[in-house]
């Protein structure tokens, strides 16, 4: 089985500048996420979608971070304009069940996008 | 929302030795509480995960323990081998209408020494 794949693997960018992260969600998982992981960090929640609809981006700052996920299977995360303090992992995961009492609920990451501002 | 608090920060242990790594969490609600493993440069893997109405689970040389009542879970590896030197991240998930989401701890850094 494909795992979540993501693009690119890294990126460099100036200040002020705008990136996109792409994500391909395991095939039949209805919901993905985007986490940043700061160096040294766990990973903070950025926004989470259960197909094409937002469930949770109460932690995604909005004046520059936006998200979407069209036809509710491959999604993008863009920054616009970047700040040094978004250097970080870009994680997208995906997962099978949302919310279910039963079953492992179980997150598959991403490799991730590592993205240096300078 | 969630709060996950994770210690220690950092682990050395000689091989063969055991590790534990502690999390407490502050919602009640919480009910799934898993646990990942981070090699350097790879993605978070998921190793072992419990659900609230179980008190302990085991995996061959992986247990996690959960307290309901004080609100905390650890992870416990035994006979611990080179190869289980990475970062180690607990989660808490499960408050009404939180979905799957998931708070992570800021990790754990085990080096298993020879």
């Amino acid at each position: 089985e494909a795992g979540v794949a993501q693009s690119p693997r890294y990126k460099i960018i100036e200040k002020r500048q705008s990136v996109a992260f792409w994500c391909n969600p395991i095939s039949g998982h209805a919901t993905l996420y985007w986490y940043q992981q700061i160096l040294g960090q766990g990973p903070k929640l950025l926004i989470q979608f259960q197909n094409n609809g937002v469930v949770d981006d109460s932690q995604l700052p909005k004046d520059r971070f936006s998200a979407e996920r069209l036809k509710g299977v491959d999604s993008t995360l863009k920054i616009q304009p970047a700040k040094l303090e978004d250097s970080a992992v870009y994680l997208c995961a995906s997962s099978l069940l949302r919310g279910s009492s039963t079953g492992s609920g179980e997150l598959f990451f991403g490799e991730g996008s590592r993205l240096t501002v300078l | 929302g969630e709060n996950v608090e994770q210690h220690p920060s950092t682990l050395s242990v000689q091989e063969g030795d055991s590790a534990v790594i502690k999390c407490t969490y502050s919602d009640s609600a919480s009910n799934y509480f898993p646990w990942y493993k981070q090699e350097l440069g790879k993605r978070p893997q998921l190793i072992i995960d419990i659900r609230s109405n179980v008190g302990e689970k085991k995996d061959q040389r992986i247990a996690v323990t959960l307290n309901k009542t004080a609100k905390h879970f650890s992870l416990h590896i035994t006979e611990t081998q080179p190869e289980d030197s990475a970062v180690y991240f607990c989660a808490a998930s499960g408050a009404p209408g939180g979905g799957n989401k998931l708070t992570f701890g800021t990790g754990t850094q085990l080096k298993v020494e020879l």
